[in-house]
Parts: C-alpha cells; sequence; structure tokens
C-alpha cells in the first residue's frame, strides 16, 4: 500500500526565501507524481506533473524533482512571494491515486 | 465557461434531506473522479468514473450515490447523510484513467 509523507507539515518564511517541500513514498512503481496547490476553502490547482521517467519538471519559480530510487521528491520555490502562501500537495499514481497530507506555507512580507 | 465547474458551492442540509452536487468538465476529459477532503486529513478518493462508467468505487457507504450521463457531467446524489459527512467535495477530472488532474473549486458540505 502506498504511504505518501510530506515534510515539514508547516512552513513560514520571510518574503524572498528559497524554499524546499518534500514528498517521500513507499512504493516505487509510479506512472507520475504531480504537486498542487490549494488555497484555503477552494480546489487544487495543478502545478507540475513529473511522468515516472522525468527527474524534474520547471514552470517559473517552481521546480519538482522526483527519485524513485530513493521514493522522494521535492518541490523548490524560488525567491518566495506572499501570494504563495498556500497548502501544497503532492499525488503518486499507481495503482491507485495517493496524496500527501499536505505542507502549509505562509511567506510573510 | 473553462475548466472543471461545481454547484453548489456551499450546501447545508439536514440528516434527513436529499441532495445532489454537480459537476461539469469543459477540457474534453475521459475519465472524472469524486474527491473528499476532511480537516487535516489527506484527500480521499471515492469514486473513479472512466468514459462514463465507473471504474472505482473506494468503499464509500452507500447514502452517496454517484452519476454519470455523459463524460462532461458528474453528480453525487446525497441521502441521509451524518453530521461527519461534512467536508469539502472536490471534482476533478483527467484525460485518461492516469495523467493530469484538473480539480473544481469544490462543494462545501455541512450537515446538521
Amino acid at each position: 500500500k502506498q504511504e505518501v509523507t510530506q515534510i515539514p507539515a508547516a512552513l513560514s518564511v520571510p518574503e524572498g526565501e528559497n524554499l524546499v517541500l518534500n514528498c517521500s513514498f513507499t512504493d516505487s512503481a509510479i506512472y507520475n507524481l504531480q504537486w498542487f496547490r490549494q488555497d484555503p476553502g477552494k480546489g487544487l490547482t495543478s502545478l507540475l506533473l513529473i511522468q515516472s521517467s522525468q527527474r524534474e519538471q520547471t514552470s517559473g519559480r517552481l521546480n519538482a524533482s522526483l527519485d524513485k530510487s530513493s521514493g522522494r521528491s521535492t518541490l523548490y520555490i524560488a525567491a518566495s512571494q506572499p501570494g504563495d502562501s498556500a497548502t501544497y500537495l503532492c499525488a503518486l499514481e499507481g495503482n491507485k491515486l495517493v496524496f500527501g497530507a499536505g505542507t502549509i506555507l505562509r511567506v510573510k512580507s | 465557461e473553462t475548466g472543471v465547474t461545481q454547484t453548489p458551492r456551499h450546501l447545508v442540509m439536514g440528516m434527513t434531506n436529499k441532495k445532489s452536487l454537480k459537476c461539469e468538465q469543459h477540457l474534453g476529459h475521459n475519465a472524472m473522479y469524486w474527491y473528499k477532503q476532511s480537516a487535516k486529513k489527506p484527500l480521499e478518493l471515492m469514486f473513479v468514473y472512466s468514459l462514463e462508467e465507473r471504474v472505482e468505487n473506494n468503499s464509500v457507504p452507500s447514502r452517496f450515490s454517484p452519476e454519470c450521463p455523459n463524460s462532461s457531467h458528474l453528480f453525487l446524489h446525497l441521502h441521509t447523510l451524518q453530521p461527519e459527512d461534512s467536508a469539502l467535495y472536490l471534482c476533478a477530472s483527467s484525460p485518461g484513467a492516469a495523467g493530469e488532474l484538473f480539480f473544481g473549486e469544490g462543494s462545501r458540505l455541512t450537515v446538521l
């Protein structure tokens, strides 16, 4: 059974900092890994999708990496802004799509 | 209209009521999903439809009844719910059974 863990559970940083969010998983037999952003009371917005054969994806200030051998993915956010404040979730597609519990990010101005 | 649209955005119902949540996707996708998001818990997959056929029922109580009349619309019929069913219900779609997910804004359900 796939288990997905996101660390840290919550993070508060000053504006401008570069930061890393972590997602670890127990079963490396996956098709893809997706990072989402969720604002309070809202739906999820897809940020990046990494296929199983890929090592990383980049979109603007976001970079996500995937290391299946170690069961880890990281989401790197460069030059963080207050508008980046949200909950960030990773989800792994294997036999089932399994979500982590999320990391609550607060960027202080 | 773009993306995935859910209505109503907020719903309050008593335990004896019958109501429905509606989801519509304008992306030409073949798969649609219902998820439940409770406070401080990971998203829980409830149902998956692929090409209008239910391909997964994740041990959801029968008081939740999904309906997928076509590839663009998905409903979740609710009856005799319990207070612990209060949650944010999220609809999503993807091009196929495995692929990038696109979510709606969710329907916030409160059961009194």
